[in-house]
């Protein structure tokens, strides 16, 4: 069954310093999303971006976050001047079709951010 | 702003039983609706999707919609062990590229 890739499963950085956070989408998919979960509190929605544009975004997505498609295959988060209450599990998403009736959203097995 | 509500739980059921899970969401533009399985660590998983009024079922689960009480719920029937998890219900809107707005989750354990 194809899936979304995440890497790295964990990842451990100083407070202030710059993150990448990368996925590989699934190969057929054209949308693509971020979502956040802090340890206990509900899965967050980031940022959706589809024909390489950011198509919707959240107030949590601010400055601080961006997104890119560098090439046709991976999908990066990039969070600059990293701060403490970043730390959670972040997931990558992907979706043939967007979130249309029949279109199965597919999330990837996360990326665990703690900042010390 | 967007809310879904649910009952955060514990909520035990005896094995071979019916576990009921609700939800209520605030945004009356809800087009798509969705529950997700979470266990602790692990990313959210897809169970049941539905996107018109009524009952869809599929396998042991069941997905039941009402948009003018803006409710959703999950049945599932002869719960097992392997069910225990947080179940998370998630509503979108119209558009393509629209975020999901999860609940916070209900714990539920299935008590051998």
């Amino acid at each position: 069954e194809p899936e979304v890739t995440q890497t790295p499963s964990h990842q451990v950085t100083q407070m202030g310093q710059e993150v990448i956070l990368r996925c590989v989408p699934i190969s057929n998919h054209l949308y693509f999303y971020w979502y956040r979960q802090i340890l206990g509190q509900k899965v967050e929605f980031l940022v959706s971006f589809y024909n390489n544009e950011i198509s919707e975004k959240s107030e949590i997505f601010d400055d601080q976050f961006s997104v890119e498609r560098p090439d046709g295959s991976n999908f990066t988060l990039k969070i600059r001047s990293t701060k403490l209450e970043d730390s959670a599990m972040y997931f990558c998403a992907s979706t043939p079709g967007g979130t249309y009736s029949g279109n199965t959203i597919y999330f990837g097995e996360g990326s665990w951010l703690t900042v010390v | 702003q967007k809310e879904v509500e649910q009952n955060s739980g514990p909520l035990s059921v005896p094995e071979g039983a019916i576990a009921s899970l609700n939800c209520t969401y605030s945004d009356r533009g809800s087009q798509s609706f969705f529950w997700y399985r979470q266990y602790s660590g692990k990313s959210p998983e897809l169970i049941m999707s539905i996107y018109s009024n009524g009952d869809k079922e599929d396998g042991r689960f069941t997905a039941q919609l009402n948009k003018a009480s803006q409710y959703v719920s999950l049945l599932i029937r002869d719960s097992q062990p392997s069910d225990s998890a947080t179940y998370l219900c998630a509503v979108t809107g119209a558009g393509g590229a629209d975020g999901l707005t999860f609940g916070k989750g209900t714990h539920l354990i299935i008590q051998p």
